[in-house]
């Protein structure tokens, strides 16, 4: 079975530019879930769909980033201007649900805004 | 609110020794537990879960855990490291029940195993 894969592993931009990271969940796995990993700590959930609806996005700078899971299947993440603050690793993880806690995560995409 | 502390940043253990990374967790209720595993550059491993039942459970590569309610405490353990082991190591609480599946992690622990 294939794992969470993420795309692109690296991005190296300047402050205001725009990046999207992609994500394609484990098959059958209807939520998925966008961390950020700022260096030496723990992740921090920032949004997540069951299926095609947002569950939770209240930890989402919503002035600059958006996630949109249109078909219940792949996410798109997008910081539409970075700042330097947003360097960190974003992670993409998914989960059966319902009943199932645990959480399967993809290899990240590692952001660094100069 | 749920929260996950992990009081030791590092750890150092020699190879061969016993290990033991602390986790305190504070959720009102009954918690689901996971510690997870990251290697460098790479993303989270689930090493192991607790659903309520039997506080001691077992993951993978002779690593296991225990939970304890009367401490709120889900310690990982294992008898005997490896150099492999040399990873940062996350525990985190999600909540029960309704429909909130969100885990919360802890700050991590980084092992360095020495020969």
């Amino acid at each position: 079975e294939a794992g969470v894969t993420q795309s692109p592993r690296y991005a190296v931009l300047q402050e205001g530019q725009a990046v999207s990271f992609w994500c394609d969940p484990i098959s059958g796995h209807d939520t998925l879930y966008w961390y950020q990993q700022p260096r030496d700590q723990g992740p921090q959930l920032l949004v997540y769909f069951r299926d095609e609806a947002v569950i939770d996005n209240s930890q989402l700078p919503s002035d600059r980033f958006s996630a949109v899971r249109p078909k219940g299947t792949n996410s798109t993440l997008k910081i539409q201007s970075a700042k330097q603050g947003d360097t960190a690793t974003y992670l993409c993880a998914s989960s059966p649900g319902w009943g199932a806690y645990e959480q399967y995560f993809g290899p990240g995409t590692r952001l660094t805004v100069l | 609110a749920q929260s996950v502390t992990q009081p030791d940043a590092r750890v150092t253990v020699s190879e061969g020794a016993s290990l033991q990374l602390r986790c305190k967790y504070s959720y009102f209720g009954t918690p689901y537990l996971f510690w997870y595993v990251q290697y460098p550059r790479q993303g989270l491993q689930l090493l192991l879960k607790y659903y309520p039942g039997d506080p001691v459970v077992q993951g993978v590569n002779g690593f296991e855990a225990e939970f304890s309610k009367s401490n709120s405490s889900f310690h990982l353990r294992k008898a005997s490291v490896h150099w492999s082991d040399w990873a940062v190591y996350f525990c985190a609480v999600s909540s029960s029940g309704g429909s909130n599946y969100k885990l919360t992690f802890g700050k991590g622990t980084l092992l360095t195993v020495t020969p």
